[in-house]
């Protein structure tokens, strides 16, 4: 298994509060994402790194920013936590080498309840 | 606007059966081709790639691509209970791009 893990992996919070998410990985591959999962909605890029301090936005990223200060490390926050955010939150990570193409490695996820 | 879809099912099958599960994108550049198996309440695990047409076989479990046609399959052989899950597929187009889009899934029930 891909060395990838996330905390916390279960979180209640209140609305209105900021949360941060963390994801770290030990395979220092260089492209670290952050998903959503939700019902009917399948998985939604909410923001990716391509490298330490490079990232940028995904299709969902309102109200979500990211940080990354460290190849290990990608930091995803809540900037004031909605009900519309509770969801289950995935980090991946990929890297290129010859003869494969970016597949990714999904961590084991976050539960992320907003009341 | 890429998309990917899937039968979001359930598909249903009976064990030892072979089961599959197709995937359709509208962007012909697409180039490179995931499958995965996620469980409930668990994350996305990444089970086959393809790039070339054809065929790939990995043990009981072969991915099927026609770029020509714009689908990509997974066929699962000797269907086993343990198989029932969500089956994602992920397409990536060519050129320097690093982020696949994701169908929403197809939900496979493998019934003893």
């Amino acid at each position: 298994d891909a060395g990838i893990t996330q905390s916390p992996r279960h979180k209640v919070t209140e609305t209105g509060t900021p949360v941060t998410l963390r994801c770290h990985q030990t395979e220092n591959h260089r492209y670290m994402y952050w998903y959503r999962q939700d019902p009917g909605h399948g998985l939604r890029l909410i923001h990716y790194s391509y490298g330490v301090k490079d990232t940028d936005k995904g299709e969902v990223s309102d109200g979500y920013s990211v940080s990354r200060s460290k190849t290990e490390d990608f930091l995803l926050t809540l900037e004031s936590a909605t009900s519309s955010q509770t969801s289950v939150y995935f980090c991946a990570i990929s890297e290129y080498s010859s003869g494969r193409s970016y597949e990714q490695y999904f961590g084991p996820g976050t539960r992320l309840t907003v009341t | 606007q890429k998309e990917v879809e899937q039968n979001s099912g359930p598909l249903s099958v009976p064990e030892g059966a072979i089961a599959s599960l197709n995937c359709t994108y509208s962007d012909r550049g697409s180039q490179s081709f995931f499958w995965y198996r996620q469980y409930s309440g668990k994350s996305p695990e990444l089970i086959m790639f393809i790039y070339s047409n054809g065929d790939k076989e990995d043990g009981r479990f072969t991915a099927q691509l026609n770029k020509a046609s714009q689908y990509v399959s997974l066929l699962i052989r000797d269907s086993q209970p343990s198989d029932s899950a969500t089956y994602l597929c992920a397409v990536k187009v060519a050129g320097g791009s690093y982020i696949p889009t994701f169908g929403r899934g197809t939900s496979l029930i493998v019934h003893p």
